[in-house]
């Protein structure tokens, strides 16, 4: 299973884009790249997938590299109820559809 | 639609008793996951099922069992508690393995 890499701890304020990078420098050709977030340990929320082309949704944006090596989720207009743990995890659906966590990065969204 | 449904939500068990972690879903699918959360750490996969009557090991499976005999329950099985399972178990269940994957409210467990 393909590793991602994350900051371990990210700023922003209320208001402006939050811009989460991930590195998966070693991802495959049939692995997606999802994005989930957890607030207060409670159960994590999904907010967006994508295999090549950039996603939007109500959410969130993502936008993957044309290699594919690395990817950058957008809230675009953070609010403090946005303070959470943001996972970026690549996924193979023919695997068992594993979710494989890594550290994850703790973004602050401040006043 | 209930979504995923843990229970209990907390738990104290003694060293070397067993319980049972319950998981339903309602949402018919046919992928199911445990997954255990220790503090400041991200989840760690347990045990997953791709449909009923048939499950697999994840990253972190010794010390826990578990059985997928219909489509809904996705029970999680200790046997001999130990104060290192302390943690808070989540299940989770998705339609497909690419398709959006629903995580219950998690289960605290303490291992005394």
């Amino acid at each position: 299973d393909a590793k991602t890499t994350q900051p371990t701890s990210m700023d922003c304020a209320e208001g402006r884009a939050a811009n989460l990078p991930c590195n998966h420098s070693t991802i495959s050709g049939n692995e997606y790249v999802y994005w989930y977030r957890q607030i207060h340990s409670q159960g994590p929320q999904y907010i967006i997938h994508g295999l090549k082309n950039n996603e939007t949704n109500e959410m969130a944006s993502l936008i993957i590299t044309e290699d594919r090596k690395s990817s950058t989720l957008i809230l675009p207009h953070a609010t403090l109820r946005d303070t959470a743990v943001y996972y970026c995890i690549v996924r193979v659906a023919r695997r068992g559809g594993k979710l494989i966590f890594g550290q994850g990065t703790e973004l602050s969204v401040k006043p | 639609n209930a979504g995923v449904t843990q229970t209990p939500k907390f738990r104290i068990l003694k060293i070397g008793q067993s319980m049972t972690l319950q998981c339903t879903q309602d949402m018919n699918h046919n992928y199911m996951y445990w997954y255990r959360q220790d503090p400041g750490m991200g989840l760690k996969l347990i045990y997953y099922s791709v449909g009923a009557g048939i499950t697999d090991k994840g990253e972190v499976p010794n010390g826990y069992n578990v059985s997928r005999s219909t489509t809904e329950d996705f029970p999680l099985r200790l046997e001999l508690a130990a104060p290192s399972q302390t943690s808070v178990y989540f299940c989770a269940s998705s339609l497909t393995g690419d398709s959006e994957a629903f995580f219950g409210q998690g289960t605290r467990l303490t291992v005394v």
